[in-house]
Protein backbone atom coordinates (compact mmCIF):
# COMPACT_ATOMS: atom_id res chain seq x y z
CA UNK A 1 0.00 0.00 0.00
CA UNK A 2 1.86 3.15 -1.25
CA UNK A 3 1.52 5.45 1.72
CA UNK A 4 3.39 8.30 -0.71
CA UNK A 5 2.47 8.74 -4.13
CA UNK A 6 3.21 11.15 -7.19
CA UNK A 7 0.78 10.29 -9.97
CA UNK A 8 2.91 11.84 -12.99
CA UNK A 9 5.90 9.72 -14.05
CA UNK A 10 7.22 12.63 -16.07
CA UNK A 11 7.28 16.04 -16.55
CA UNK A 12 8.91 17.99 -19.37
CA UNK A 13 9.02 22.03 -18.90
CA UNK A 14 10.98 24.67 -21.11
CA UNK A 15 14.50 26.22 -19.71
CA UNK A 16 13.35 29.08 -17.71
CA UNK A 17 9.95 28.15 -16.85
CA UNK A 18 8.59 26.90 -13.26
CA UNK A 19 8.52 22.99 -12.82
CA UNK A 20 5.85 21.85 -10.75
CA UNK A 21 6.14 18.46 -8.55
CA UNK A 22 3.70 17.00 -6.96
CA UNK A 23 3.18 14.47 -4.38
CA UNK A 24 0.35 13.20 -2.22
CA UNK A 25 0.30 10.94 1.00
CA UNK A 26 -2.13 9.26 3.25
CA UNK A 27 -0.79 8.55 6.32
CA UNK A 28 -2.21 11.70 8.33
CA UNK A 29 1.00 11.04 10.84
CA UNK A 30 2.86 12.49 8.56
CA UNK A 31 4.88 15.43 9.92
CA UNK A 32 8.13 15.52 7.83
CA UNK A 33 8.35 15.90 4.67
CA UNK A 34 11.58 15.81 1.92
CA UNK A 35 12.37 15.69 -1.67
CA UNK A 36 15.13 14.10 -3.28
CA UNK A 37 16.90 14.65 -6.72
CA UNK A 38 18.54 11.44 -8.73
CA UNK A 39 20.66 11.44 -11.62
CA UNK A 40 21.06 8.78 -13.67
CA UNK A 41 23.54 5.80 -11.89
CA UNK A 42 23.86 7.66 -8.67
CA UNK A 43 22.18 7.86 -5.11
CA UNK A 44 19.78 10.56 -4.51
CA UNK A 45 20.32 13.42 -3.04
CA UNK A 46 18.74 15.51 -0.71
CA UNK A 47 16.77 18.64 -2.02
CA UNK A 48 14.79 20.00 0.76
CA UNK A 49 12.18 19.31 3.39
CA UNK A 50 9.44 20.74 5.38
CA UNK A 51 7.82 20.03 8.57
CA UNK A 52 4.75 19.79 9.23
CA UNK A 53 4.47 23.30 11.52
CA UNK A 54 5.14 25.29 8.24
CA UNK A 55 2.99 25.45 5.09
CA UNK A 56 6.21 26.69 2.38
CA UNK A 57 10.15 26.56 2.69
CA UNK A 58 12.34 28.35 0.28
CA UNK A 59 15.68 27.67 -0.93
CA UNK A 60 17.29 29.34 -3.84
CA UNK A 61 15.13 28.54 -7.05
CA UNK A 62 13.34 25.41 -4.93
CA UNK A 63 10.45 26.02 -2.72
CA UNK A 64 8.15 23.44 -1.24
CA UNK A 65 4.63 23.87 -0.40
CA UNK A 66 2.34 21.64 1.87
CA UNK A 67 -0.81 21.07 2.29
CA UNK A 68 -2.17 19.29 5.30
CA UNK A 69 -5.91 18.95 4.53
CA UNK A 70 -5.40 17.57 1.04
CA UNK A 71 -2.38 15.87 2.06
CA UNK A 72 -0.48 17.52 -0.52
CA UNK A 73 2.94 19.18 -1.41
CA UNK A 74 4.60 20.33 -4.03
CA UNK A 75 7.94 21.52 -5.64
CA UNK A 76 8.25 24.05 -7.24
CA UNK A 77 11.26 24.93 -9.52
CA UNK A 78 11.52 28.74 -10.93
CA UNK A 79 13.72 28.83 -13.53
CA UNK A 80 14.21 25.65 -14.43
CA UNK A 81 17.52 24.60 -16.15
CA UNK A 82 18.52 21.91 -18.09
CA UNK A 83 20.74 20.74 -15.38
CA UNK A 84 17.71 20.35 -13.00
CA UNK A 85 16.67 17.43 -15.30
CA UNK A 86 16.47 14.39 -13.01
CA UNK A 87 14.34 12.18 -11.03
CA UNK A 88 12.40 13.46 -8.27
CA UNK A 89 11.48 11.77 -5.14
CA UNK A 90 9.18 13.01 -2.22
CA UNK A 91 9.51 11.43 0.61
CA UNK A 92 7.66 11.14 4.43
CA UNK A 93 8.07 10.27 8.00
CA UNK A 94 6.65 10.97 11.06
CA UNK A 95 7.36 10.01 14.72
CA UNK A 96 4.92 7.01 15.16
CA UNK A 97 6.45 5.67 11.67
CA UNK A 98 9.71 4.48 14.06
CA UNK A 99 12.26 5.93 12.00
CA UNK A 100 11.03 4.99 8.55
CA UNK A 101 10.54 6.90 5.81
CA UNK A 102 8.30 6.27 2.90
CA UNK A 103 9.27 7.04 -0.88
CA UNK A 104 6.89 8.01 -3.93
CA UNK A 105 7.64 6.43 -7.22
CA UNK A 106 9.29 9.57 -8.39
CA UNK A 107 8.76 11.97 -11.09
CA UNK A 108 11.21 12.37 -14.26
CA UNK A 109 11.94 16.17 -14.76
CA UNK A 110 13.07 17.00 -18.31
CA UNK A 111 13.97 20.86 -18.82
CA UNK A 112 13.93 21.52 -22.56
CA UNK A 113 16.87 24.04 -23.52
CA UNK B 1 35.14 13.29 3.64
CA UNK B 2 33.66 9.84 1.08
CA UNK B 3 30.28 9.92 2.74
CA UNK B 4 28.27 6.90 2.11
CA UNK B 5 30.25 3.88 -0.59
CA UNK B 6 29.07 1.08 -1.29
CA UNK B 7 30.70 -2.33 -1.90
CA UNK B 8 30.33 -4.04 -4.73
CA UNK B 9 28.96 -1.78 -7.24
CA UNK B 10 27.73 -4.63 -9.84
CA UNK B 11 27.18 -8.52 -9.14
CA UNK B 12 25.16 -11.02 -10.84
CA UNK B 13 24.37 -14.15 -8.45
CA UNK B 14 22.90 -17.34 -9.86
CA UNK B 15 19.37 -18.48 -7.80
CA UNK B 16 19.95 -20.19 -4.60
CA UNK B 17 23.78 -18.30 -4.56
CA UNK B 18 24.55 -15.87 -1.64
CA UNK B 19 26.17 -12.70 -1.22
CA UNK B 20 26.81 -9.65 1.41
CA UNK B 21 26.69 -5.66 0.41
CA UNK B 22 28.42 -3.57 2.46
CA UNK B 23 27.56 0.48 3.20
CA UNK B 24 30.19 2.59 4.99
CA UNK B 25 29.70 5.80 5.74
CA UNK B 26 32.12 8.42 7.53
CA UNK B 27 29.77 10.97 8.84
CA UNK B 28 28.87 9.52 12.53
CA UNK B 29 25.91 8.49 12.06
CA UNK B 30 23.57 7.04 14.01
CA UNK B 31 21.19 5.97 11.37
CA UNK B 32 21.80 3.25 9.02
CA UNK B 33 19.44 2.12 6.32
CA UNK B 34 19.27 -0.06 2.86
CA UNK B 35 16.87 0.38 0.43
CA UNK B 36 16.07 -1.32 -3.04
CA UNK B 37 14.71 0.68 -6.02
CA UNK B 38 12.48 -1.46 -8.99
CA UNK B 39 11.16 0.64 -12.01
CA UNK B 40 7.90 1.63 -10.92
CA UNK B 41 8.07 1.72 -7.21
CA UNK B 42 10.25 3.85 -6.07
CA UNK B 43 12.35 3.45 -2.97
CA UNK B 44 11.21 0.80 -0.81
CA UNK B 45 12.97 0.17 2.99
CA UNK B 46 14.19 -3.15 3.61
CA UNK B 47 16.04 -2.76 7.31
CA UNK B 48 17.64 -0.09 9.07
CA UNK B 49 19.19 0.57 11.86
CA UNK B 50 19.08 3.41 14.82
CA UNK B 51 22.28 2.69 16.47
CA UNK B 52 25.19 -0.05 16.84
CA UNK B 53 24.08 -3.30 17.20
CA UNK B 54 20.37 -2.79 16.54
CA UNK B 55 18.17 -3.49 13.39
CA UNK B 56 14.75 -3.30 12.71
CA UNK B 57 12.51 -4.40 9.91
CA UNK B 58 11.51 -1.93 7.36
CA UNK B 59 8.64 -2.23 4.28
CA UNK B 60 10.28 -5.36 2.82
CA UNK B 61 12.68 -7.66 4.91
CA UNK B 62 11.64 -10.74 3.24
CA UNK B 63 14.77 -12.85 1.96
CA UNK B 64 17.24 -10.43 3.77
CA UNK B 65 19.57 -10.45 6.75
CA UNK B 66 21.73 -7.14 8.09
CA UNK B 67 24.51 -6.91 10.75
CA UNK B 68 25.42 -3.51 12.25
CA UNK B 69 28.52 -4.33 13.92
CA UNK B 70 30.43 -1.44 14.02
CA UNK B 71 28.59 2.09 13.49
CA UNK B 72 30.28 3.18 10.40
CA UNK B 73 29.22 -0.17 8.62
CA UNK B 74 26.24 -1.73 7.60
CA UNK B 75 25.95 -4.92 6.00
CA UNK B 76 22.83 -6.60 3.59
CA UNK B 77 22.73 -10.18 3.30
CA UNK B 78 21.16 -12.37 0.96
CA UNK B 79 21.40 -15.85 1.80
CA UNK B 80 19.80 -17.19 -1.01
CA UNK B 81 19.24 -15.21 -4.03
CA UNK B 82 16.08 -14.89 -6.15
CA UNK B 83 15.05 -13.38 -9.35
CA UNK B 84 13.24 -11.35 -7.62
CA UNK B 85 15.94 -9.46 -5.76
CA UNK B 86 17.18 -8.39 -8.89
CA UNK B 87 17.26 -4.71 -8.29
CA UNK B 88 19.37 -1.69 -7.47
CA UNK B 89 20.62 -0.99 -3.81
CA UNK B 90 20.73 1.71 -2.08
CA UNK B 91 22.30 2.38 1.12
CA UNK B 92 21.93 5.37 3.44
CA UNK B 93 22.90 6.99 6.64
CA UNK B 94 21.47 10.26 8.53
CA UNK B 95 21.92 11.86 11.78
CA UNK B 96 18.37 11.27 13.62
CA UNK B 97 15.04 11.70 11.56
CA UNK B 98 16.84 14.41 8.98
CA UNK B 99 17.87 14.03 5.45
CA UNK B 100 19.62 10.98 4.63
CA UNK B 101 22.86 11.00 2.55
CA UNK B 102 23.01 8.10 0.11
CA UNK B 103 25.51 5.91 -1.37
CA UNK B 104 26.02 5.41 -5.37
CA UNK B 105 24.19 1.86 -5.85
CA UNK B 106 24.66 -1.44 -5.98
CA UNK B 107 22.98 -3.08 -9.43
CA UNK B 108 22.22 -6.69 -8.59
CA UNK B 109 21.27 -9.00 -10.81
CA UNK B 110 19.85 -12.63 -9.94
CA UNK B 111 19.62 -14.93 -12.59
Amino acid sequence: DQQVKQNSPSLSVQEGRISILNCDYTNSMFDYFLWYKKYPAEGPTFLISISSIKDKNEDGRFTVFLNKSAKHLSLHIVPSQPGDSAVYFCAASAEATGNQFYFGTGTSLTVIP
Amino acid sequence: NAGVTQTPKFRVLKTGQSMTLLCAQDMNHEYMYWYRQDPGMGLRLIHYSVGEGTTAKGEVPDGYNVSRLKKQNFLLGLESAAPSQTSVYFCASSSAMTEQFFGPGTRLTVL
